[in-house]
């Protein structure tokens, strides 16, 4: 059973436009959520994380939005460059059996066009 | 600081054979936890430990096992190779922060260690 889903296995947008990636959930016991971006042959990087409390979070051109009754994310790139161009995953957390326990979604392939 | 390094970075074995894999987490870290990749399946889960304690494991068969020491850095063995054991197989680090949700909750990744199974 999928807890984390990311259903876009591919995007491609245009340079300087907005990219957006969707991730859902399931377990609403999940209280923290992050964004990874994944080169080939290097271990992901964060990106950044938003708590459950919160609905928004930004950082520079990345903005995390968390839609809870909809156990929804998304992660928004504005303006995309070329160099955004890699895997993202999403990942969900909660506690529990005395651990924080991350369940990672199957990531979206981002191009981002010149 | 240093960041989440894994050896060795390649490795080829036959099936059979067994397998130890390396991690040492960024400095402070006592979490440490292991996934597997593969094509199509994302990052799978396969245990996390914690003060030398594994705390929590994902569904596979016992032939993966791991290990923390005492200074943190962490092993993860597979006996009994596969064909379908080839994967990159990550390592992540995190403060665990015990109170409250933040940057403590962040797992930091290592580049991967890349197994090929023949």
């Amino acid at each position: 059973d999928q807890q984390v889903k990311q259903n876009s296995p591919s995007l491609s947008v245009q340079e300087g436009r907005i990219s957006i990636l969707n991730c859902d959930y399931t377990n609403s016991m999940f209280d923290y959520f992050l964004w990874y971006k994944k080169y080939p042959a290097e271990g992901p990087t964060f990106l950044i994380s938003i708590s459950s409390i919160k609905d928004k979070n930004e950082d520079g051109r990345f903005t995390v939005f968390l839609n809870k009754s909809a156990k929804h994310l998304s992660l928004h790139i504005v303006p995309s460059q070329p160099g955004d161009s890699a895997v993202y995953f999403c990942a969900a957390s909660e506690w529990a059996s005395g651990t924080y326990k991350y369940i990672f979604g199957t990531g979206t392939r981002l191009k981002v066009l010149a | 600081k240093a960041g989440v390094t894994q050896t060795p970075r390649y490795l080829i074995k036959t099936r059979g054979q067994q397998v130890t894999l390396s991690c040492s987490p960024i400095s402070g870290h006592r979490s440490v936890s292991w996934y597997q990749q593969t094509p199509g399946q994302g990052l799978q889960f396969l245990f996390e430990y914690f003060s030398e304690t594994q705390r929590n494991k994902g569904n596979f068969p016992g032939r993966f096992s791991g290990r923390q020491f005492s200074n943190s850095r962490s092993e993860m063995n597979v006996s009994t190779l596969e064909l379908g054991d080839s994967a990159l197989y990550l390592c992540a680090s995190s403060l665990l922060a015990l109170s409250g949700r933040g940057v403590g909750d962040t797992q930091y990744f290592g580049p991967g260690t890349r197994l090929t199974v023949l």
